[in-house]
């Protein structure tokens, strides 16, 4: 099956920097690749996705990339708020199987 | 438009008591979700219906078992409830697994 990796389980920014999380997915063929965020206490629920063919995209502070030949994508979060701090699940999904592979997960804290 | 539910939102069940978790969407989403999600860790998936009728193991099914009543509907049951199985337990679901899962507000278990 596919194995998706994620990094940094947890970082620490200050209000108005940016963070960035990575992950990385071995099955060549995953073409869906969703972010979520999660509340304490709360569901997670979808932020931004992105599918293969696309390398780039944007929603307002929130960006995510995918790199198909190294297959990795990441989280891009600028100016970042209190609010922002949550934590952040990347997940990755294909044709070959029916259901999504998770990333463990990175806790982010904005410190104001 | 509901969405997904769950009942109950919190549990206590001692060590061989059993329970059934419910899970409804109304969505018309064909794929359907049993997750785990332990403190401060990730969600791992125990069972998933990729289409009303069939039913696959997920990263940690043992001694679970679920129903896909109909399209609506996906249950999860304790047969005998161990300690190991206290977590929070998320219901999800998505037109496919090519498109955005959405989340219930999780039922808390706790077995003593």
């Amino acid at each position: 099956g596919e194995n998706v990796e994620q990094h940094p389980s947890t970082l620490s920014v200050q209000e108005g920097d940016s963070a960035v999380i990575k992950c990385t997915y071995s099955d060549s063929a995953s073409n869906y690749f969703p972010w979520y965020k999660q509340e304490l206490g709360k569901r997670p629920q979808l932020i931004i996705d992105i599918r293969s063919n696309v390398g780039e995209k944007k929603d307002q502070r929130i960006a995510v990339t995918l790199n198909k030949t190294a297959k990795h994508f990441s989280l891009h979060i600028t100016e970042t708020q209190p609010e922002d701090s949550a934590v952040y699940f990347c997940a990755a999904s294909s044709f070959n199987f029916n259901k999504f592979y998770f990333g463990s997960g990175t806790k982010l804290n904005v410190k104001p | 438009n509901a969405g997904v539910t769950q009942t109950p939102k919190f549990q206590v069940l001692r060590t061989g008591q059993s329970m059934t978790l419910q899970c409804a969407q109304d969505m018309n989403h064909n794929s359907m979700y049993w997750y785990r999600q332990d403190p401060g860790m990730g969600l791992r998936l125990i069972y998933y219906s990729a289409s009303e009728g069939t039913t696959d193991k997920g990263e940690v099914p043992n001694g679970y078992n679920v129903s896909r009543l109909n399209k609506r509907e996906f249950s999860l049951r304790l047969e005998s409830a161990a300690p190991s199985q206290t977590s929070v337990y998320f219901c999800a679901s998505s037109a496919s697994h090519l498109y955005e899962q959405y989340f219930g507000p999780g039922t808390r278990l706790t077995v003593t």
